[in-house]
């Protein structure tokens, strides 16, 4: 069952614009990941943030999480053509192994 | 780096038939999944497992079962195949601890079954 829902589901934008991704969630997690997959791939992981942990960054991408809200944002800036792709949001509930994954945002990233 | 392999990227099966998917890690984890993915439905998962020979169903595990012989290998089995199995088939494993650790896939199956 999908928890994770991205919204756009897409996004066209011109290289060099910023590209922002938005997750929400409905129970409470221990952390949230963001993935992304090129077409026609398996998924790569980019990124996680721990439920008491309020933003991270990692090279061009930015994260931010709001428990409060039940959501969280992926943020690319600068981007390139090469960044087109999916990209899902994960979240992880407090028990379990397992991952509930979002429907993705395509992004496209017009050069 | 973490390497998870599978053995087919595309694959052509016909109803009725016995499929074997494989998934090999290297990274000695001790989970391993799989999903499908399909347009409009997102993965969903299929079968995982925590340990050798042992499983758990996912959300949709009809029509399917799974086999793990061998910590670095999982299969999943179409056991006869049906023309809405027809999906991306995706492999992925993490290290053991619970909470939902990070994954790392494998490039994916295509099936097609006609």
């Amino acid at each position: 069952s999908q928890q994770g829902e991205e919204d756009p589901q897409a996004l066209s934008i011109q290289e060099g614009e910023n590209a922002t991704m938005n997750c929400s969630y409905k129970t409470s997690i221990n952390n949230l990941q963001w993935y992304r997959q090129n077409s026609g791939r398996g998924l790569v992981h980019l990124i996680l943030i721990r439920s008491n942990e309020r933003e991270k960054h990692s090279g061009r991408l930015r994260v931010t999480l709001d428990t409060s809200k039940k959501s969280s944002s992926l943020l690319i800036t600068a981007s390139r053509a090469a960044d087109t792709a999916s990209y899902f949001c994960a979240t992880a509930s407090n028990a379990g192994n397992m991952l509930t994954f979002g429907g993705g945002t395509r992004l496209m990233v017009k050069p | 780096d973490v390497k998870v392999t599978q053995s087919s990227r595309y694959l052509v099966k016909r109803t009725g038939e016995k499929v074997f998917l494989e998934c090999v890690q290297d990274m000695d984890h001790e989970n391993m999944f799989w999903y499908r993915q399909d347009p409009g439905l997102g993965l969903r998962l299929i079968y995982f497992s925590y340990d050798v020979k042992m499983k758990e169903k996912g959300d949709i595990p009809e029509g399917y079962s799974v086999s793990r012989e061998k910590k670095e290998r999982f299969s999943l089995i179409l056991e006869s195949a049906s023309t809405n199995q027809t999906s991306m088939y995706l492999c992925a494993s993490s290290f053991g601890g619970g909470f939902g650790e990070t994954q790392y896939f494998g490039p994916g199956t295509r099936l097609l079954v006609l």
